[in-house]
């Protein structure tokens, strides 16, 4: 009965490729988030989706497409990746925009 | 701009020591504040926070914070540290006139023995 999870841990690719990244929640909250941390730890929030609409999308290269077909669902599709793409990358949910959030596991992007 | 300032980068302290780690805001009005803890190789988990009322909030693991208006401040404390506390702790501010939390650079803490 995992609250936040991801889809799939690790990630090992090549540059150049498409890979798709998978987030359920089971919490029954409204909001959803991606979030990339980077190799010093660094949380940075990257798009934010509340009941399926996207309210936040910070400055991301067009490469990354979130998907949202359900409150409970959030993907995260990425093009023609590079090396910088590298990074640990975190789902979560909130009741509420601004209020506590649960994480994901997290999953380990590694481009080659 | 809205920040969050995590002054110390890593704090090493003994085994059953004290612990402070230190959070700082820049916000007009009162934000909802939030710790969390992250342990190798896996996700962040809430520890404690506040929205309103009390100022010194209680949360799980023995941990506390208190919210100081006057200081923007919102400061983790935990009286005795056990090694099981060893992990990366965020301060993160939730803004409630948007839809954005800010997560501070974080405090890797160590724990000797």
């Amino acid at each position: 009965d995992t609250a936040v999870s991801q889809t799939p841990k690790y990630l090992v690719t090549q540059m150049g490729n498409d890979k798709s990244i998978k987030c359920e929640q089971n919490l029954g909250h409204d909001t959803m988030y991606w979030y990339k941390q980077d190799s010093k730890k660094f949380l940075k929030i990257m798009f934010s989706y509340n009941n399926k609409e996207l309210i936040i999308n910070e400055t991301v290269p067009n490469r990354f497409s979130p998907k949202s077909p359900d409150k409970a669902h959030l993907n995260l599709h990425i093009n023609s990746l590079e090396l910088g793409d590298s990074a640990v990358y975190f789902c979560a949910s909130s009741v509420r925009t601004a209020g506590e959030q649960y994480f994901g596991p997290g999953t380990r992007l590694t481009v080659t | 701009a809205q920040s969050v300032t995590q002054p110390d980068i890593h704090i090493t302290v003994s085994e059953g020591a004290s612990l402070e780690l230190r959070c700082n805001y820049s916000y007009g009005a009162t934000p909802y504040l939030f710790w969390y803890v992250q342990s190798p190789g896996q996700g962040l988990q809430l520890l404690l926070k506040y929205f309103s009322g009390d100022t010194l909030v209680q949360g799980i693991k023995g941990f506390e914070a208190e919210f100081k208006r006057s200081q923007s401040s919102f400061n983790l404390r935990k009286p005795s540290v056990h090694w099981s506390d060893a992990a990366e702790y965020f301060c993160a501010v939730g803004y409630t006139g948007g839809f954005k939390t800010i997560f501070g650079a974080g405090t890797r803490l160590f724990v000797k023995a």
